[in-house]
């Protein structure tokens, strides 16, 4: 059964800092890794989607890598602004085809002006 | 539209009352998701649809729960005999095809069981 952990679960950092998230799967075999935000009351934000042919995926100042042989993924954000404040979840889809994710428990992250 | 549409954004029902939610997927696509957000970040999974027909139900409670997607008509959850661990926030997601495309999800319907 495939278990998604994160790591920090909390992280409080003054606005300008470049950050690291950290997600471990433990079943190498998936089909992708998405990273999404959560703001209090809202739905779920996608950011990337690493394929798991890929190595990285960029989107202005995030950047995810994934590393599929160890199950780890990272989430850097570069230079954190107020507005990046949220959880931040990342989920992992099976490479069976059917597609449901499984997700980590997140980051909630606080960034301070 | 361009949205996963989720209604109503809050219900309220009695312990033993039946609650009903829906999900309108983005337009073209042909994959809608149901999860449950119980304890703020534990997402489980429920349901997957590929048009009308049930795509994966492995995460499904079979005595209480269903769900249908029909033709030309939002995407349903219904709960009959809800019970207090009922209450969480329910989330439907869409995708274009299956595999590897990115899950937009709606803003949630939160569920509170008295």
């Amino acid at each position: 059964k495939q278990e998604v952990t994160q790591i920090p679960a909390a992280l409080s950092v003054p606005e300008g800092e470049n950050l690291v998230l950290n997600c471990s799967f433990t079943d190498s075999a998936i089909y992708n890794l998405q990273w999404f935000r959560q703001d209090p009351g809202k739905g779920l934000t996608s950011l990337l989607l690493i394929q798991s042919s890929q190595r990285e995926q960029t989107s202005g100042r995030l950047n995810a890598s994934l590393d599929k042989s160890s199950g780890r993924s990272t989430l850097y954000i570069a230079a954190s602004q107020p507005g990046d404040s949220a959880t931040y979840l990342c989920a992992v889809e099976g490479n069976t085809g059917f597609q449901k994710l499984v997700f980590g428990t997140g980051t909630r992250l606080l960034v301070s002006p | 539209g361009e949205e996963v549409a989720q209604t109503p954004k809050h219900l309220v029902r009695g312990e033993g009352q039946k609650a009903k939610l829906y999900c309108a997927p983005i337009k073209g696509h042909s994959y809608v998701f149901w999860y449950q957000q119980v304890l703020k970040n534990e997402f489980k999974f429920l349901i997957s649809f590929q048009n009308e027909n049930v795509f994966d139900e492995t995460g499904m409670p079979k005595e209480r729960f269903s769900a249908k997607c029909l033709p030309n008509s939002p995407c349903s959850l219904e709960i009959q005999a809800t019970k207090l661990e009922d209450s969480a926030v329910y989330f439907c997601a869409s995708s274009q095809w299956a595999g590897g495309q990115p899950q937009h999800f709606g803003d949630g319907t939160r569920l509170s069981i008295l």
